[in-house]
């Protein structure tokens, strides 16, 4: 069955040092989407892709990166970890077509010390 | 006005009833519209789109009225494990590059 993975489930890191969070699909879908979740907060965009090489800027994009080198893996870098993205990570993916439901990893639980 | 706004409950409901909650949105050039459900510290998840026409899945009923931008979700015969927060969700795709999340209304089915 096709699903959407990330890794790792926790970590605990930092502040200061480069985070990498991986998203990984294998619905073959164009399009992939970084969420971060807080309490008293609805799921915020990050960043997302149409597809291959392409990559967008979200409502929260400050201080993370993406790279979209093949269909599969949308990987998320947190350049400089802070406390404040101490949050939950969500990765999705939809079609390009239709209406773009949206389907969700497991998400990432991400400390930042 | 929020871009998306939901009551955030909790509604307290017995096993059986019939609850229905709303979703307004202010952007009148949103595209799509989705119901999910997200269970405590877990990923939020499909629960339907939602048609101008209504449309039905079972228990769930899901409507939608662009003239007075609102959305609604309508659940019968209420189960135990309905339990869980219902996440209203507006897309602009792919007119315009945003997707706006509610913060959820929280559902507890009681015994």
């Amino acid at each position: 069955d096709a699903e959407i993975t990330q890794s790792p489930r926790h970590k605990i890191t930092e502040t200061g040092r480069q985070v990498t969070l991986a998203c990984h699909q294998t619905w073959n879908h164009n399009n992939m989407f970084w969420y971060r979740q807080d309490l008293g907060h609805g799921l915020r965009l990050i960043h997302y892709s149409y597809g291959v090489q392409d990559t967008n800027k979200g409502e929260v994009s400050d201080g993370y990166s993406v790279s979209r080198s093949n269909t599969e893996d949308l990987p998320l870098t947190l350049e400089s970890a802070a406390s404040s993205q101490t949050s939950v990570y969500f990765c999705a993916s939809s079609e390009s077509t239709g209406d773009y439901e949206q389907y969700f990893g497991p998400g990432t639980r991400l400390t930042v010390t | 006005r929020k871009e998306v706004e939901q009551d955030p409950g909790p509604f307290n409901v017995p096993e059986g009833a019939t609850v229905a909650f709303n979703c307004t949105y202010s952007n009148s050039a949103s595209q799509s519209f989705f119901w999910y459900r997200q269970d405590c510290r877990k990923e939020p998840k499909l629960l339907m789109s939602v048609y101008s026409s209504g449309n039905e899945d079972g228990r769930f009923t899901a409507q939608l009225n662009r003239a007075s931008q609102y959305i609604s979700l309508l659940i019968r015969d209420s189960k135990l494990s309905d339990s869980a927060t219902y996440l209203c969700v507006v897309s602009y795709l792919p007119r315009d590059d945003k997707i706006i999340f509610g913060k959820g209304t929280r559902l507890h089915i009681l015994p």
